[in-house]
């Protein structure tokens, strides 16, 4: 089976762009989460999307939004970009909300 | 969302079993444990959850206690692979949202 994917690996951005992260989540899973953890800070979450809807944001600026699309694939998109947004992004998704999340090795952003 | 505290490191000799604890005083009645552990360079890997009961599979066993104010992640027979940090996450599973803390750092050592 295979696991949750993140494309791309790696991205690098200047101040001011925006970026586009994507996620494949396993298959028959439905739940799909975004979390970002920067250097110092943890793992902190983003947003949940379940069914084509957002569930879920936490703690961040409208700047950070995302999409699910019928097939429960994901995107995460960051404007305006600023220094502080250099992160690995995390997706992850579940077979249903009560379920265990499964994460994908991560996009890792650069904010030059 | 209950608070879970870990301690930031642990050391283990391979071959070993690795007791990870983790104290979660404040869970509510409809609160699981998560345990997950993130290897360098990877994202998190799901171990091993429960909410009353002891459980094991193929990963680990969950231990825990009967209060359910703490848990202990047992990893049988630790090996070199096995270093990473071990996250202890407590969560009603409602708002889709797992809170990471600080997790511990485990060393497995030949």
């Amino acid at each position: 089976e295979a696991g949750v994917t993140q494309s791309p690996t790696h991205l690098i951005k200047t101040r001011g762009q925006q970026a586009t992260l994507r996620c494949s989540p396993i298959s028959g899973h439905t739940s799909v989460y975004w979390y970002q953890q920067a250097l110092g800070l943890g793992l902190q979450f983003l947003l949940w999307y379940d069914e084509g809807e957002e569930r879920n944001r936490g703690n961040f600026p409208p700047r950070f939004s995302g999409r699910q699309f019928p097939n429960y694939s994901s995107e995460l998109n960051v404007n305006a970009l600023e220094l502080e947004d250099s992160a690995l992004y995390l997706c992850a998704s579940s077979l249903d909300v009560g379920q265990p999340q499964h994460f994908g090795d991560g996009t890792r952003l650069s904010i030059l | 969302d209950a608070k879970t505290t870990q301690p930031p490191s642990m050391d283990c000799a391979e071959g070993r079993a690795a007791n990870l604890p983790c104290n979660h005083s404040t869970i509510s009645g409809n609160e699981y444990v998560y345990w997950y552990r993130q290897i360098h360079s990877q994202g998190p890997q799901y171990i091993i959850h429960g909410l009353k009961n002891n459980e094991t599979n193929e990963m680990a066993s969950l231990i825990i206690t009967e209060d359910r104010k703490s848990s202990t992640l047992i990893l049988p027979h630790a090996t070199l692979r096995d270093t990473a940090v071990y996250y202890c996450i407590v969560t009603d599973n409602q708002g889709g949202k797992l809170i990471f803390g600080q997790g511990t750092e485990l060393s497995v050592k030949p």
